[in-house]
């Protein structure tokens, strides 16, 4: 069955420092990849996607990579703040066979300490 | 402003009761899900509905129901087949399916089952 799997439940890093989270993912082929953060008791709010094809993505300090032969995803924020404090997610859709269906990862919580 | 609405966004329930939770969104959406979420985990898909009149199930969908018969509206049924309710629900919408299917979330409702 289809499986998505983020490296740790938890991680703490000191502000300023690179934070990398890790989205692994088995048994398919997404045709592209999502991350999004999600603040205590809010809906996740969409923050990148990529694509099959590429390998990277950026958008102000947050960067993705995509290597679907390793199957898997690495998020990077660069300058890290305590505000970026949250949960991070990745998504993938369902593949070749049901690419409407939207499956989430269980999710990093990411702590930036001062 | 344009947006998705969940309702109620608290809500008691005893056991071997129905409930139904709302989700409308004025976004023109093609696409809408719902997602259960329980504590310090990730997001479930319960179902989702690419086009109105039809709707396909997620990897939870025991003990749920739900209708589109508009493009607007997307209610989720908690009946009471399902075994461990409590938890935090997330509905979602996006543009179209199986291409770049960013989702936008709801503020999510959260049943507590008495």
């Amino acid at each position: 069955s289809q499986k998505i799997e983020q490296n740790s439940e938890a991680l703490n890093i000191q502000e300023g420092k690179t934070a990398t989270l890790t989205c692994n993912y088995t048994n398919y082929s997404p045709a592209y990849l999502q991350w999004y953060r999600q603040d205590p008791g809010r809906g996740p709010v969409f923050l990148l996607l990529i694509r099959e094809n590429e390998k990277e993505k950026r958008k102000e300090r947050l960067k993705v990579t995509f290597d679907t032969t390793l199957k898997q995803s690495l998020f990077h924020i660069t300058a890290s703040q305590p505000a970026d404090s949250a949960t991070y997610l990745c998504a993938l859709d369902g593949g070749s066979s049901s690419a409407s269906k939207i499956i989430f990862g269980s999710g990093t919580r990411l702590s930036i300490r001062p | 402003d344009g947006g998705i609405t969940q309702s109620p966004k608290y809500l008691f329930r005893k056991e071997g009761q129905n409930v139904t939770l709302s989700c409308e969104q004025n976004l023109n959406h093609d696409a809408m899900y719902w997602y259960r979420q329980d504590p310090g985990q990730g997001l479930r898909l319960i179902y989702y509905s690419q086009i109105v009149n039809d709707f396909q199930k997620g990897d939870i969908a025991e003990g749920y129901s739900v209708s589109r018969e508009k493009k607007e509206s997307f209610p989720l049924t908690v009946t009471s087949a399902q075994k461990n309710p409590t938890a935090f629900y997330l509905c979602a919408s996006s543009f179209r399916t199986g291409v770049t299917g960013e989702l936008f979330f709801g503020e999510g409702s959260r049943l507590t089952v008495l």
